[in-house]
């Protein structure tokens, strides 16, 4: 049963600190994404790829977040620095075609 | 551009009642339309999609949907609630390109009554 991993789970940080997430898309999957899921805005696209190559990252804010795919078994999303803003669920997910298939998400906490 | 709007945050139903969830949808091409849940601390899953072809959808766990153009309308439905069920429901739409980006609603939580 493919599923989408995310590393990690949970992460609790200090402002200021850098923070790093990653997911393994599904093998064969050829556009990933990444969202941000928050009480107050819901589900917001952050970033999304098709064959390793950024598409469309107007979701992400440009002066702290970066998002890449140094290979197709592996995406990060990156914040640096970190503000308590940025306390959200932050998901990946990869298709191919229609349907988007979601990780279990990275829950970040910064302090 | 496409949105989704959810009508009602909120839905409580009795077990072994009928679940229905709203969701209607602006886009200006043929929209392609999913509901998605999302349990407790865990990922969303796709429950159905609607693409072409026949406007009654069904998905897993029992739920259905209907696309009514005329409507602009996708609502969720399962016959019988079960206490599984329990989850915070996703109306999303896409529109008819190469991309493949969804634009979500906001949710609607469902609870359960025994």
């Amino acid at each position: 049963d493919a599923r989408v991993t995310q590393t990690p789970r949970h992460k609790v940080t200090e402002m200021g600190q850098e923070v790093t997430m990653r997911c393994q898309p599904i093998l064969g999957h050829n556009t990933v994404f990444w969202y941000r899921q928050t009480m107050m805005q819901g589900l917001e696209l952050l970033a999304y790829f098709r064959n390793r190559a950024p598409l469309d990252d107007s979701g992400m804010p440009k002066d702290r977040f970066s998002a890449e795919m140094p290979d197709a078994t592996l995406a990060t999303l990156k914040i640096q620095p970190s503000e308590p803003r940025d306390s959200a669920v932050y998901f990946c997910a990869s298709g191919e075609g229609l349907a988007q298939y979601f990780g279990p998400g990275t829950r970040l906490t910064v302090l | 551009a496409q949105s989704v709007t959810q009508l009602g945050s909120h839905v409580s139903v009795s077990e072994g009642a009928l679940v229905l969830l709203r969701c209607n949808y602006s886009s200006s091409v043929p929209p392609y339309l999913f509901w998605y849940v999302q349990y407790p601390n865990q990922g969303l899953q796709l429950l159905l999609k609607y693409t072409t072809g026949a406007t009654l959808v069904k998905g897993i766990n029992g739920f259905e949907a209907e696309f009514k153009k005329s409507e602009t309308s996708f609502h969720l439905t399962k016959p019988s609630a079960h206490m599984s069920d329990a989850a915070e429901y996703f109306c999303a739409v896409s529109d008819n390109t190469d991309d493949y980006k969804l634009s979500f609603g906001a949710g609607t939580t469902v609870t359960v009554r025994a």
